[in-house]
């Protein structure tokens, strides 16, 4: 089984529609982060934790929403998802600063806004 | 301004060449630079990552990567590219207070035979 597990690995929606990511961990790690990847835009962070009471905003939280339930656990919602934010999601863990650990990713969720 | 910038988008190499993948970085960013790799239907995962100690860093499946200053450039090398190398490739840099990584937009690798 994989350390770092994204349910749905694919979600087709419309408009409107509420929809939730969930990733969960078996690395015990307690930063957990959500990233976005656009072709030929890279990896964009939408939200980190560094623990179940801490919760930050990345790059690009507008739309999104998260909830950190424990520390393996780390939802991204999109309250009312639009069309732009069809993409590619990655949760990711990390066990240190980033300086010294690094990023272990999960294997994406694919999300198509109609 | 962007914390790392990857040139080109695309680059194809034929099997047994040379892989260079070209990455420079933003002088205002602390000196921890990152390449991940990404193999399709696949998260990412590191590659390798210079923190000050040495400037020329080793990876896995025979990377390399060199640091220098005075070209603010973090070059991925290869000497001899391999089918299984292909894939996309990100330079990343540590940004926010040393919290978080600034991704560049990606080099995808095509290998040829």
């Amino acid at each position: 089984d994989a350390d770092v597990t994204q349910t749905p690995r694919n979600r087709i929606t419309k408009t409107g529609k509420r929809i939730m990511l969930e990733c969960s961990q078996t690395k015990g790690h307690d930063r957990m982060y959500w990233y976005r990847q656009d072709p030929g835009l890279g990896l964009r962070l939408i939200y980190y934790s560094f623990d179940v009471k801490d919760i930050n905003k990345g790059e690009i939280s507008d739309g999104y929403s998260v909830s950190r339930q424990a520390q393996a656990k780390f939802s991204l919602s999109l309250e009312s998802a639009i069309p732009n934010q069809t993409a590619l999601y990655f949760c990711a863990t990390s066990d240190a600063p980033l300086n010294t650990g690094e990023l272990f990713f999960g294997e994406g969720s694919r999300l198509t806004v109609l | 301004a962007q914390s790392v910038t990857q040139l080109g988008s695309h680059v194809s190499v034929s099997e047994g060449a040379l892989v260079l993948l070209r990455c420079n970085y933003s002088s205002s960013v602390p000196p921890y630079l990152f390449w991940y790799v990404q193999y399709p239907n696949q998260g990412l995962q590191l590659l390798l990552k210079y923190t000050s100690a040495a400037t020329l860093v080793k990876g896995i499946n025979g990377f390399e990567a060199e640091f220098k200053k005075s070209e603010t450039s973090f070059h991925l090398t290869k000497p001899s590219a391999h089918m299984s190398d292909a894939a996309e490739y990100f330079c990343a840099a540590l940004t926010g207070g040393g919290n978080k990584l600034t991704f560049g937009t990606g080099t995808q690798l095509k290998v040829e035979l």
